[in-house]
């Protein structure tokens, strides 16, 4: 079956930037998502079809896409951004969608 | 306001049967993907399937096909998720979320999750 791989967490200050990759086969094809979920909370769409930005997200929020790696980037991190990110995105067949298993972003 | 509202917790016992919904209001529920994710408590989000309400065309994880039945009346704007069998695994916050931006996989709006304990 298909798999995104991310990192299980990744820590900065406030104020730096923080950058969560995601990687899969059929990235370099398929679009990908990108979800926050802050604790307790139902997930929110933050970065859709690679790069963009749905209406209401701060601008701090971008993603990218290169080859088989998505990566969601977090500038001038902000206490409020601390959850868990999760990317979302097919197979190269586009039956099977699928979300990586989450990253935990700390901001010390 | 464009809204999802899900039914309220379950408590099953193994073997039973379950339906939950996911109700739209303010926009046009017929035209727009309505997706189910599955969180197991501490875990991380599984998508479930997908269905499309105006015509019923559905996609589901193969994990969970078999398993689970997903279905929409767009006379009632609502989506569901069901279960003839439930099992101990099945305990979860169950999330409906709707697709925007053209993209089946962009889910835009989410409901507030119903909470399955079996």
């Amino acid at each position: 079956s298909y798999e995104l791989t991310q990192p299980p967490s990744v820590s900065v200050s406030p104020g730096q930037t923080a950058r969560i990759t995601c990687v899969g086969d059929a990235l370099p094809k398929k679009y990908g998502h990108w979800y926050q979920q802050r604790s307790g909370q139902a997930p929110v769409l933050v970065i859709y079809e690679d790069t963009k930005r749905p209406s209401g997200i701060p601008e701090r929020f971008s993603g990218s896409s290169s080859g088989t790696m998505a990566t969601l980037t977090i500038s001038a991190v902000q206490v409020e951004d601390e959850a868990d990110y999760y990317c979302f995105s097919a197979d190269s067949d586009g039956i099977q969608r699928v979300f990586g298993g989450g990253t935990k972003l700390s901001v010390l | 306001e464009v809204q999802l509202v899900q039914s309220g917790a379950e408590l099953k016992k193994p073997g039973d049967s379950l339906k939950i919904s996911c109700t739209g209001s303010g926009y046009s529920f017929s035209t727009h993907w309505i997706g189910w994710v599955r969180q197991r408590p501490g875990k991380g989000l599984e998508w479930i399937g997908i269905v499309f309400p105006a015509d019923s065309d559905l996609k589901y994880n193969p994990s969970f096909q078999g398993h689970v039945t997903i279905s929409a009346d767009k006379s009632l704007k609502t989506a569901y998720l069901q279960w003839s069998s439930l099992r101990a695994s099945d305990t979860a916050m169950y999330y409906c979320a709707r697709q925007d931006y053209g993209d089946p996989d962009a889910f835009n709006v989410w409901g507030q999750g119903t909470m399955v304990t079996v």
